[in-house]
């Protein structure tokens, strides 16, 4: 069974960068998305892009576009979400989470432990 | 882009009342459409996936329905550990993309 176990949290300060890292251990990469969600305090779940290991497309949500690079390193199985321009909005919890079946199809059924990512000056 | 207007926003209930919320897309989405349990501190939980299937290992009283632009998610008896915020999530294939809903949290009476 893939287990998602992501990085530390992070402290940033406004302008900055954040990259947070997913590890899937137990197994290899498929062709199922890894997908990065957040969820800032008080708010609701906002997905933000994903990708399919095996293969090179991303896909990121608008909201994000120039912001947000998903990359992945398949000799250690492990995704990366690297997030620029930091402001106090993006304070949030960030998951990476992974798909029931091939692709994107059928909703996220594994998900990471989350990791807190701060902006504070 | 396809938006999703969940609701209500929040709710109040008593132990065994059946409770239902309500997704809406802005366009016809087929059955892509997924429920998620959310509660503070751990990670959404997949409950129904593809807008009437149950996760394994999700207690039956967990409920979907519908397709095209209308879904329902019910608790047929609420319990005391289904206190959580429960999201919609829909999916778009052109380009892959998701859009959650904006929570109900369910709360005991």
């Amino acid at each position: 069974q893939v287990r998602l176990v992501q990085s530390g949290a992070e402290v940033r300060k406004p302008g900055s960068s954040v990259k947070v890292s997913c590890k899937a251990s137990g197994g290899a990469f498929t062709n199922y998305a890894i997908n990065w969600v957040r969820q800032a305090p008080g708010q609701g779940l906002e997905w933000m892009g994903g990708t399919i290991p095996v293969f090179t497309a991303r896909n990121y949500a608008q909201k994000f576009q120039g912001r947000v690079t998903i990359t992945t390193d398949e000799s250690t199985t492990t995704v990366y979400m690297e997030l620029s321009s930091l402001t106090s909005e993006d304070t949030a919890v960030y998951y990476c989470a992974s798909t029931k079946f091939s692709g994107y199809r059928g909703g996220l059924d594994r998900w990471g432990q989350g990791t807190l990512v701060t902006v504070s000056s | 882009d396809i938006q999703m207007t969940q609701s209500p926003s929040s709710l109040s209930a008593s132990l065994g009342d059946r409770v239902t919320i309500t997704c809406q897309a802005s366009q016809d989405i087929n059955n892509y459409l997924n429920w998620y349990q959310h509660k503070p501190g751990k990670a959404p939980k997949l409950l129904i996936y593809d807008a009437s299937n149950l996760e394994t290992g999700v207690p039956s009283r967990f409920s979907g329905s519908g397709s095209g632009t209308d879904f329902t998610f019910t608790i047929s008896s609420l319990q005391p550990e289904d206190i959580a915020t429960y999201f919609c999530q829909q999916y778009d294939s052109l380009p892959p993309m998701y859009t959650f809903g904006q929570g109900t949290t369910v709360e005991i009476k």
